[in-house]
């Protein structure tokens, strides 16, 4: 069975700070890993994923098969960057996405 | 913003009533998805459909129903034997890679 863990339910940092959203999951095969994010009032929305290997507003995440983790960082982060963030995992054929519980993060000024 | 449309944002229904959430796409996408959204819970899959007049269960089907007689539709029916039906509920369709979500009801069931 696949699953995705995210250990932190809320974090908070200051504008500016590093900032790194822990994701771990379990699966058998060879997962594609994505970030969702969800800002207020908006619709969930995909923020990147693993395959690509882009980095997108200033985010990045690496899949580290060894440790099952695909965390999600930032250098710097700023008050937009505030919202609901979700890792997902999907098998390679794409049929269905399992989400983690989530992490609030809130970038205070 | 479009694409995926659910309608309404806010349902109130009584208990033992069952109840019908709508989702509308037009981005051609084959493939259509109902997640709950819980506090703490993330998002679970309830229903997905790969394709017009097929689906499958999720992990918590228990208490819903689909069905997918268009390409643009997939309506979720929230029985009443869904112990706890108040949440928020998204739908979603997929492209090659990627999910787009709609806007989502909230469900409140009293």
């Amino acid at each position: 069975a696949q699953r995705v863990t995210q250990p932190e339910k809320l974090l908070s940092v200051f504008k500016g700070a590093p900032v790194e959203l822990k994701c771990n999951y379990s699966y058998s095969g060879s997962p594609e890993l994505f970030w969702y994010v969800q800002y207020s009032r908006q619709r969930l929305q995909l923020l990147l994923r693993h395959i690509s290997r882009e980095s997108i507003k200033g985010f990045t995440a690496d899949l580290n098969k060894g440790e099952t983790s695909f965390h999600l960082k930032k250098p710097f982060a700023q008050e937009e960057d505030s919202a609901m963030y979700y890792c997902a995992l999907t098998s390679t054929s794409g049929s269905r996405l399992t989400f983690g519980e989530g992490t609030q993060l809130t970038v205070n000024p | 913003d479009g694409g995926i449309t659910q309608s309404p944002k806010y349902l109130f229904r009584k208990e033992g009533q069952n109840v019908t959430l709508s989702c509308e796409q037009n981005l051609n996408h084959d493939a259509m998805y109902w997640y709950r959204q819980d506090p703490g819970q993330g998002l679970r899959l309830i229903y997905y459909s790969q394709i017009v007049n097929d689906f499958q269960k999720g992990d918590i089907a228990e208490g819903y129903s689909v069905s997918r007689e268009k390409k643009e539709s997939f309506p979720l029916t929230v029985t009443s034997a869904q112990k706890n039906p108040t949440a928020f509920y998204l739908c979603a369709s997929r492209s090659s890679y990627e999910q787009y979500f709609g806007p989502g009801t909230r469900l409140t069931v009293t």
